[in-house]
């Protein structure tokens, strides 16, 4: 167990729905990052959060966006759902950006028809 | 396009049997880890290797570290039929280290 939760488990949503995703990570961590995983492929990097600031971007469209609070837990939004943002998402919690081990959580599986 | 490629892309063993797994990456790095992920769950990191370290253990675990040849191989001794699972390699750039950029993974399968 890495300390790390996501919810919900599973999602099923419709093509131009908006979703959010949560992720609780483990405490003291001040870095969190999301990664999306299609079937078949390694995760891709779309931000991360360092103390409640975005602290990077990978090549991601501006619908998907993101919160980081306080308590270490942050969201990820996407709006206007394609039928390719079907995935699996995989929030991962770090005590320093860059330079230590990212601890993942179990992911939320998003089918999006 | 993708920093690491593992490699090979599957690999099929006995019970008992070391397994190995290279990793090549592109660009120079802060950091390589390497990952397990279990039918499509979450990733468990398995170990960590800086790059100014050569080798690393961790139980049944060995990583070692070439960067002058942007490569490294992560070897599993004496498999367990547990040890089924998708590996990643994942790189920490210098320069831009706030993301892991992975590779497409390998499949690993053990046989009883």
């Amino acid at each position: 167990e890495t300390g790390v939760t996501q919810s919900p488990t599973h999602l099923i949503k419709t093509r131009g729905q908006q979703v959010t995703l949560r992720c609780s990570s483990q405490s003291g961590h001040n870095t969190v990052s999301w990664y999306q995983q299609a079937l078949g492929q390694g995760p891709q990097f779309i931000f991360q959060y360092y103390r409640e600031e975005e602290n990077g971007r990978g090549n991601f469209p501006p619908r998907f966006s993101g919160l980081q609070f306080p308590n270490y837990s942050s969201e990820l939004n996407v709006n206007a759902l394609e039928l390719n943002d079907s995935a699996l998402y995989l929030c991962a919690s770090s005590l320093r950006t860059g330079l230590d081990t990212q601890y993942f959580g179990p992911g939320t599986r998003l089918t999006v028809l | 396009s993708q920093q690491g490629e593992e490699d090979p892309q599957a690999l099929s063993i006995q019970e008992g049997e070391n397994a190995t797994m290279n990793c090549s990456y592109k660009t120079s790095i802060n950091n390589l880890q390497w990952y397990r992920q279990n039918s499509g769950r979450g990733l468990v990191h398995l170990i960590l290797i800086r790059s100014n370290e050569r080798e690393k253990h961790s139980g049944r675990l060995r990583v070692t570290l070439d960067t002058s040849k942007k490569s490294s191989s992560l070897l599993i001794t004496a498999s367990r039929a547990a040890d089924t699972a998708s590996y990643f390699c994942a790189t920490s750039l210098q320069g831009g280290s706030e993301k892991l950029v992975f590779g497409k993974g390998m499949k690993l399968t053990v046989n009883p």
